[in-house]
Order: C-alpha cells, then structure tokens, then sequence
C-alpha cells in the first residue's frame, strides 16, 4: 500500500538536544511538507520541498533544518534553537491535483 | 495573506443529526480548498475537495460544495453516527507549484453522542 510513514511515534529530547525525526513516502509524490500542530490549533508549514535537493521555509522556520537527498524521504531536525518543541509534527507529500496526504505524525516532548 | 476561518466548537449532536459546520476563507486567485479529519492521536486524513468553483466534494456521506461569492465552503452530513466524532479542519491552498501548502482553520471538535 502506498503511504506516509513517519517515525518515531513518540519522541522525547533534553533541553539543549537536536532531534531529526523520519519521514518517508512510497506514493512517488514530488513534494514533501512539515507542519507543526500546537493544542487547539490548526497546523503551521514549517519547511517545504517540490524537488529533490531544494526545500524553501515554511512560516515558522526558525529552529528547524531540513534535507531532501531523495524523492522518498524528508527529515525534519529541531535543534537547541527552536525555543517551544513540544509538539505534534505532521508530515505530508503531494503532487499537483494529488493529496496533500499525511502521515501519522511524531508528538515531540522536551523533558 | 490568505486566512480560513471556521465555526467555534465544540459541536456536539445526537446519532443521527444533520451536521453543518461553516468555513470561509479569504485568498487571492482561484484557490483549492479542502477538509480533513483528525481522530485522536492521529495525523490528518483528506476527507475531501474541491479544485474550482461550484464543484461539490463528498466522501463517506460528507459533502462541501466551492463558493466563490460566498467564499465558503461549508462542511454538511446528513445523518452524523458516533464513529464521526473526531476534528475537522478546513484548509485552502493556492494551488499550482503551491498546492500542498495549506492555510489551516482552527479545527472544529464534533462529538456524537448515542
């Protein structure tokens, strides 16, 4: 079955730690997208990519980084700069007119 | 910018109901726009869509219809069952090299109740 797989389901990070958190898509999807949810809320992009080895921010980049090596996968790390990681962070891929589809998700909790 | 706005929930309803849950959106262009779903602890499922205007989505009873003078795209059910409580997000994309870039509302709770 074609699909969005994100791994781990649950995460937990020290102060002070960068986490990278999986995502993978065997749907042959161009694009690839992070988003964070927050309780309550809806969802924010963090980063994008329509192609591989380029990706642009999102609207709340900052403490976030990103690589696109490959069409099937988009990791996400959140590093010592992003001040409030404690989240819900959602993969997605899409083609045009295809999706956006998502994955299940990574709850992030810093300790 | 472009900006969704959906209806304040909770919404809670009986088995059996008829559900209507509001959106609109501001955004330039022709935009696409779309629902999802979300069960807890899950991430978001794509319930359905609508590229242009006039054109009616609709999935497992759910449908929404694009309204551009209106610009909305309200979300209707005729007959709500417990297995339909979850939250629902209403979302907009601009479409073209953009289309998976979403613009999310703040996500309306449904619960039904037996």
């Amino acid at each position: 079955d074609g699909g969005i797989t994100q791994s781990p389901k649950y995460l937990f990070r020290k102060e002070g730690q960068n986490v990278t958190l999986s995502c993978e898509q065997n749907l042959n999807h161009d694009a690839m997208y992070w988003y964070r949810q927050d309780p309550g809320q809806g969802l924010r992009l963090i980063y994008y990519s329509q192609i591989v080895n380029d990706f642009q921010k999102g609207d709340i980049a900052e403490g976030y980084s990103v690589s696109r090596e490959k069409k099937e996968s988009f990791p996400l790390t959140v590093t010592s700069a992003q001040k409030n990681p404690t989240a819900f962070y959602l993969c997605a891929s899409s083609d045009e007119g295809a999706g956006p589809f998502f994955g299940p998700g990574t709850r992030l909790t810093v300790l | 910018g472009n900006s969704v706005t959906q209806m304040e929930g909770p919404v809670t309803l009986s088995e059996e109901a008829f559900l209507t849950i509001n959106c609109t959106y501001t955004a330039t262009g022709y935009p696409s726009l779309f629902w999802y779903v979300q069960y807890p602890g899950e991430g978001l499922q794509l319930l359905l869509k609508a590229t242009k205007a006039d054109d009616k989505g609709s999935n497992k009873g759910f449908e929404a219809t694009y309204r551009k003078e209106t610009t909305s795209f309200h979300l209707e059910k005729g007959s709500v069952q417990v297995s339909d409580s979850a939250v629902y997000f209403c979302a907009l994309s601009a479409g073209g090299t953009s289309y998976g870039k979403l613009t999310f509302g703040q996500g309306t709770i449904l619960t039904v109740h037996p």
